[in-house]
């Protein structure tokens, strides 16, 4: 089946360095990769996404490559600071007759310290 | 606009009572999704729907778990006789066909 394997945290870092979350999957299929953000005390929001090999998804300074020949997704931004301190999920999903059910990640926790 | 709600945010149950959790999708979204999410992990797909229809229930994880959606908009789902394992976060959201999935706040279910 679909499956998701996310670098496991909690990650910690100071504010205005270098972020790396790695994502790999396992699917049938051609599916959609996705990076989802938690905030604290909020919902699942979608962060990026990517819907066919090579295409890169970016959104508030994130970046995420869909590499087919690694079947990576992992998450960088350059200069992280405080307000990025969230959960992170990687996701994908497969369509199929509509339905766009998406298999998540177990998550990363990301802290930044001023 | 509004966005997904969920209802009750929280709740607290004995173990065997049965309880329903409601889904208020945003206006106009055909697709509706349920997921599971326990402790330190990441949401779990339970059933869809797409209009009222119940098109794929694979992620239910036994029959005292159901789920309707009798109008393709409110979608309410239920959990008969509640044990322990059953506490966890549950999760809804709702998509127009081909765009992002919009997720609600949660509600929080605890059995005892």
């Amino acid at each position: 089946g679909d499956s998701v394997t996310q670098m496991e945290g909690p990650v910690t870092l100071s504010e205005e360095a270098f972020l790396t979350i790695n994502c790999t999957y396992t699917a049938t299929g051609y599916p959609s990769l996705f990076w989802y953000v938690q905030y604290p005390g909020e919902g699942l929001q979608l962060l990026l996404k990517a819907t066919k090999a090579d295409d890169k998804g970016s959104n508030k300074g994130f970046e995420a490559t869909y590499r087919k020949e690694t079947t990576s997704f992992h998450l960088e931004k350059g200069s992280v600071q405080v307000s990025d301190s969230a959960v992170y999920f990687c996701a994908l999903s497969v369509v199929g007759f509509g339905n766009e059910k998406l298999t998540f990640g177990t998550g990363t926790r990301l802290t930044i310290i001023p | 606009g509004a966005g997904v709600s969920q209802s009750p945010r929280y709740k607290v149950t004995k173990r065997g009572q049965d309880v329903a959790l409601r889904c208020d999708p945003i206006s106009g979204h055909v697709s509706l999704y349920w997921y599971r999410q326990a402790l330190g992990q990441g949401p779990e797909f339970l059933t869809y729907f797409n209009y009222e229809a119940q098109q794929d229930k694979s992620g239910l994880p036994n029959d005292r778990f159901s789920a309707e959606r009798p109008e393709g908009s409110i979608s309410t789902l239920t959990i008969q006789r509640t044990e322990q394992r059953d506490s966890a976060m549950y999760r809804c959201a709702s998509s127009s066909q081909g765009t992002e999935q919009y997720f609600g706040p949660g509600t929080r279910l605890t059995v005892t």
